[in-house]
Order: structure tokens, then C-alpha cells, then sequence
């Protein structure tokens, strides 16, 4: 089964470092990625996807298809970053239905 | 506009017991998905619905669970004889079609006791 993985379920800095949230899938071919985040107490919501090639709220991910990866990055993190996030791939089918990794909290302290 | 709307927002249960989850898409919208968000599991996929095609239920985890989608719109998630491990978030979201971006619910939080 495809899978998207995200090595860590709790990542903390200090406000104004760079954070780098890791998502690795397995697929052969070339996939459709989301990040999506979740901040406090509201819905999930789409970050950025990597064919529209977007920076949103300083964050950019990069697809490299050579480590199956597509890792979340900011350089300069702000407190108001801190939120739940998940990277997920579209499925290769009708559906589109998505796979989700298993979420990384970003807790970016003062 | 308005986003995706769910009810209830929590749904409390007795093992045994049927429950019916509600969604409501963005106007518009012609696809429609089920997901559920659970400790143990995470966020999986469950149903999707698109315009009045046949629904793909390959993310069903039993045959408990069935859900409907009447003129297109408004979806049903159904439950019976919930188990303990039907506990979670179950989010529905909406997209224009085929690869186009979801959108979120807010959830429904069931709890079976």
C-alpha cells in the first residue's frame, strides 16, 4: 500500500529559527502532494500543494521525487505557526481520495 | 460562502446503538469524502462520492458502516451497532471535482461508551 510517513510527531523551536517538517511517501510514479494544517480549535485546511509551486505564510515545500520526499520549510518561524500538520499525497485514481501522513505538531515557543 | 458544515458536532453513544453523521458541501461542490481521524489510526479515508456515480467505499473498515448522498449534495454516514473502536473525528470535506482542492468540515467527534 502507498504510504506517506512523517518521522516526527513533536517538533519545537524557538520563534525566528528555521523548522523543516519531514514527509517521505512511497510511490513510483509522480504524485500529487498537499501539506494540510490544522491550527487550534479549527478545521483542517489546505497549506500549499507542490504543482502549484506556492510559498503560503512563508512556507514552501519542495517535491524530490530522487528521495521520495517533500519536506516543509520556513525559514524564520513565527508563534502563530504552531498547529498540527499533516502531508498528505492524492490517490491515483477517480477518486483523488488523499493518504495522509501521520501528522507533526509544531510548537514554536517565544 | 459558507465551508463544509457537519452535525452534530459530538455524538455520544451506547455500544449497540446506530448513529447518523451528517454533511453538508459547499454548493457546487460535486465530490464529497468521508474521512475519520482516530488515535490509533489517524486520518483515513472511509467513502467518496462524485455527482451520481457509483460511491467508491473502498475505505469502509466494516460493513457496519454505509453512507448516502441524496441529490448530490447533503451525505449521511451511518453506523450501526457502533463498537468502542468506532470512537473518533469523522471529517467530511468537498472539492470541485476530480483533483481539485478538499475542503474541510469541522468534524464530528463520536465517543462510544
Amino acid at each position: 500500500a502507498q504510504r506517506v510517513t512523517q518521522p516526527e510527531k513533536l517538533l519545537s523551536v524557538f520563534k525566528g529559527a528555521p523548522v523543516e517538517l519531514k514527509c517521505n511517501y512511497s510511490y513510483s510514479g509522480s504524485p500529487e502532494l498537499f501539506w494540510y494544517v490544522q491550527y487550534s480549535r479549527q478545521r483542517l485546511q489546505l497549506l500549499l500543494r507542490h504543482i502549484s509551486r506556492e510559498s503560503i505564510k512563508g512556507f514552501t515545500a519542495d517535491l524530490n521525487k530522487g528521495e521520495t520526499s517533500f519536506h516543509l520549510k520556513k525559514p524564520f518561524a513565527q508563534e502563530e505557526d504552531s498547529a498540527m500538520y499533516y502531508c498528505a499525497k492524492g490517490e491515483d485514481n477517480a477518486g483523488n481520495m488523499l493518504t495522509f501522513g501521520g501528522g507533526t505538531r509544531l510548537m514554536v515557543k517565544p | 460562502g459558507a465551508g463544509v458544515s457537519q452535525s452534530p458536532s459530538n455524538k455520544v453513544t451506547e455500544k449497540g446503538k446506530d448513529v447518523e453523521l451528517r454533511c453538508d458541501p459547499i454548493s457546487g461542490h460535486t465530490a464529497l469524502y468521508w474521512y475519520r481521524q482516530s488515535l490509533g489510526q489517524g486520518l483515513e479515508f472511509l467513502i467518496y462520492f462524485q455527482g451520481n456515480s457509483a460511491p467508491d467505499k473502498s475505505g469502509l473498515p466494516s460493513d457496519r458502516f454505509s453512507a448516502e448522498r441524496t441529490g448530490g449534495s447533503v451525505s449521511t454516514l451511518t453506523i450501526q451497532r457502533t463498537q468502542q473502536e468506532d470512537s473518533a473525528v469523522y471529517l467530511c470535506a468537498s472539492s470541485f471535482g476530480h483533483g481539485e482542492t478538499q475542503y474541510f468540515g469541522p468534524g464530528t467527534r463520536l465517543l462510544v461508551l
